[in-house]
This record gives C-alpha cells, sequence and structure tokens, in this order.
C-alpha cells in the first residue's frame, strides 16, 4: 500500500510568485493535515481537515495561504504571493481515527521550499 | 496554548540505554505521541501514550505521568541508525489539535 504521496519534493521559486502543493492520503484517512516545519524545529499544524471539512484552520495565515480538500480525499495547499519567510519543508499527514493508538499520523517526505 | 519542553541534544554510546524527556503544559490532554526523525526524512510514529504507565514496543519504551505532564522515551540497546530527532508531540480534546515539541538531536557514537 502506498504511503501518503506528496509532489513537488522540492520546490525553488523567487518572492511573490505562487506555488501549490499536492498531497494523496493513504487511502481511508479521513482525516489530513497540513504541517510546515522549520529547520531545528517540530511541525507546526496550518491546517487539519476531518473528509472535506477543515476543522482547525487556526494557525494558517490567510492572507496569502489556502488550501482544499476536494471529494475528502486529495489536498492542495497554496501560497500566493510567497515570502522568504515561507522557505521551510511543508509536511502532509494523514491519520485514520480508530488507528491512532497504534499508527498515529503518517507522514509523506514533504515538499522542501526555498524562496530567493 | 500548549508548552511542550524537550532537551535540545543528547549524546549516548551505541550499546547504552538514553532516556529523552518530555515535559507539556496543556489543558484538555488527549494522548502523546513520541515518533523519529531522521535527517531530511519525515517524521516516522514511535509511540502513543493515554494513560498512566509505560508502553514498551522491543527496544523503545514510552512513558506518561498525566498529573506530572511529563514523558519519557527510553531507547535499548543504541544502535548507530538510532541517531535522529525524537519528536514528542501532544493533542488535546480541542477539536483533536496537535502540538509538537521541537525535537531531541539523538547522536548515537562507537
Amino acid at each position: 500500500e502506498a504511503g501518503v504521496v506528496q509532489s513537488p519534493r522540492y520546490k525553488i521559486i523567487e518572492k511573490k510568485q505562487p506555488v501549490a502543493f499536492w498531497c494523496n492520503p493513504i487511502s481511508g484517512h479521513n482525516t489530513l493535515y497540513w504541517y510546515r516545519q522549520n529547520l531545528g524545529q517540530g511541525p507546526e499544524l496550518l491546517i487539519r481537515y476531518e473528509n472535506e471539512e477543515a476543522v482547525d484552520d487556526s494557525q494558517l495565515p490567510k492572507d496569502r495561504f489556502s488550501a482544499e480538500r476536494l471529494k475528502g480525499v486529495d489536498s492542495t495547499l497554496k501560497i500566493q504571493p510567497a515570502e522568504l519567510g515561507d522557505s521551510a519543508v511543508y509536511l502532509c499527514a494523514s491519520s485514520f481515527a480508530g488507528a491512532l493508538a497504534n499508527y498515529g499520523y503518517t507522514f509523506g517526505s514533504g515538499t522542501r521550499l526555498t524562496v530567493v | 496554548g500548549q508548552n511542550i519542553d524537550q532537551p535540545t541534544e543528547m549524546t549516548a554510546t551505541e550499546g547504552a540505554i538514553v532516556q529523552i524527556n518530555c515535559t507539556y503544559q496543556t489543558s484538555g490532554f488527549n494522548g502523546l505521541f513520541w515518533y523519529q526523525q531522521h535527517a531530511g526524512e519525515a517524521p516516522t510514529f514511535l509511540s502513543y501514550n493515554v494513560l498512566d504507565g509505560l508502553e514498551e514496543k522491543g527496544r523503545f519504551s514510552s512513558f506518561l505521568s498525566r498529573s506530572k505532564g511529563y514523558s519519557y522515551l527510553l531507547l535499548k540497546e543504541l544502535q548507530m541508525k538510532d541517531s535522529a530527532s525524537y519528536l514528542c508531540a501532544v493533542i488535546t480534546t480541542n477539536a483533536g489539535k496537535s502540538t509538537f515539541g521541537d525535537g531531541t538531536t539523538l547522536t548515537v557514537k562507537p
């Protein structure tokens, strides 16, 4: 079974340009998370979806960040316009509520964004 | 909000035992995760504690004391491949919100 799939793996853009990240969670996982991880720090939650509903987006900078999860499966995270401080690794994770104790969240490989 | 504290770095010797501590302050505690993250890779799940006590999984064990806001991850028979960052994460009952600590970088030396 494929894990959480993210693309692209790496992205370099100039500041003020838009960028989008894509995530395909594990089949059957109803909860999807987007995290941002800066070097030397732990992942910071940006948004959490239960099926297609965003149930926690309190830490998403809504002036420039947007996300969607169509049909409760794949998800896209967008930044427009990007700023230098957005350089980080963007991690997608998914989970199934009934299996948290045994499997936790499963993370994708992440997208390393560099804004120049 | 939530506050999670872990030591920044630890060093141990191959074959030894190491304990990585995590303290937290939160309201509505609903569980604690430990994750392992090798450099440049995604975090991988190690353990989940929601009740007080010790959970053992092979060479790794995790302990939780809810009254003290304290957890530790115990790694036995250390191997070189255990060199990684170890992340503590707390889940709250506030819509299942999760907060990660900044991780403890463990270096295992021969």
